[in-house]
């Protein structure tokens, strides 16, 4: 089965810039994977934020930005605050099926 | 607005199956799928498989093929996900999020805890 990899951990300090990446087993990540990202907080549910790449909810912070990298989908968090602190999960579409990666804990610190 | 509203906290024994629901509002029910996603205590997010509420089409995860069954009453705009022969590795989080084409996924519902205990 198709594995879905993101980095276990990244610290980044309040008002800096970071990329979680998102990579897949199979290859290369295209648009055609339709990348998603959510942000899960402890005792929460996940939140979307980004769909299809790139596109952002009516409720994504403008901080928040999703691109192609290097083969990887990944999220960029731009002038990070302290309520970013929380884990982020990437979804792949391949095809009848779906994978989430193991997820990136982001410290802000 | 749109939600998502799942069914309460399970708790059950080993070898029982339960059967969790979903109840969507506030949008066209029948132009989108209803992914179930698992989170065990601790662990990341497991995307189980999808379901259809137009024709109950459904797509499943080879991880939960045949562990799991999905179904759908768009009469009501409820989707359901089914466990049989519970184990207490199957104690979790199951939620429910509402699916565009491609996959794309916006809405959450809020998560049922399912607890396997003997």
């Amino acid at each position: 089965q198709t594995v879905v990899t993101q980095e276990p951990s990244l610290t980044v300090s309040p008002g800096g810039t970071v990329t979680l990446t998102c990579a897949s087993s199979a290859g290369a990540v295209t648009s055609g994977y339709y990348p998603n990202w959510f942000q899960q907080k402890p005792g929460q549910a996940p939140r979307s934020l980004i769909y299809s790449t790139s596109n952002k909810h009516s409720w994504t912070p403008a901080r928040f930005s999703g691109s192609l990298l290097g083969g990887k989908a990944a999220l960029t968090l731009s002038g990070v605050q302290p309520e970013d602190e929380a884990e982020y999960y990437c979804l792949l579409y391949f095809g009848n099926i779906q994978v989430f990666g193991g997820g990136t804990r982001l410290t802000v610190l | 607005e749109v939600q998502l509203l799942q069914s309460g906290a399970e708790v059950k024994k080993p070898g029982e199956s339960l059967k969790i629901s979903c109840k969507g509002s506030g949008y066209s029910f029948t132009n989108y799928w209803i992914a179930w996603v698992r989170q065990r205590p601790g662990k990341g997010l497991e995307w189980m498989g999808v379901i259809f509420h137009s024709d109950s089409h459904a797509r499943y995860s080879p991880s939960f093929q045949g562990q799991v069954t999905m179904s759908a009453d768009k009469s009501i705009r409820t989707a359901y996900l089914q466990l049989n022969s519970l184990k207490a590795s199957d104690t979790a989080m199951y939620y429910c999020a509402r699916t565009g084409d491609g996959g794309d996924i916006d809405y959450w519902g809020q998560g049922t805890l399912v607890t396997v205990s003997s």
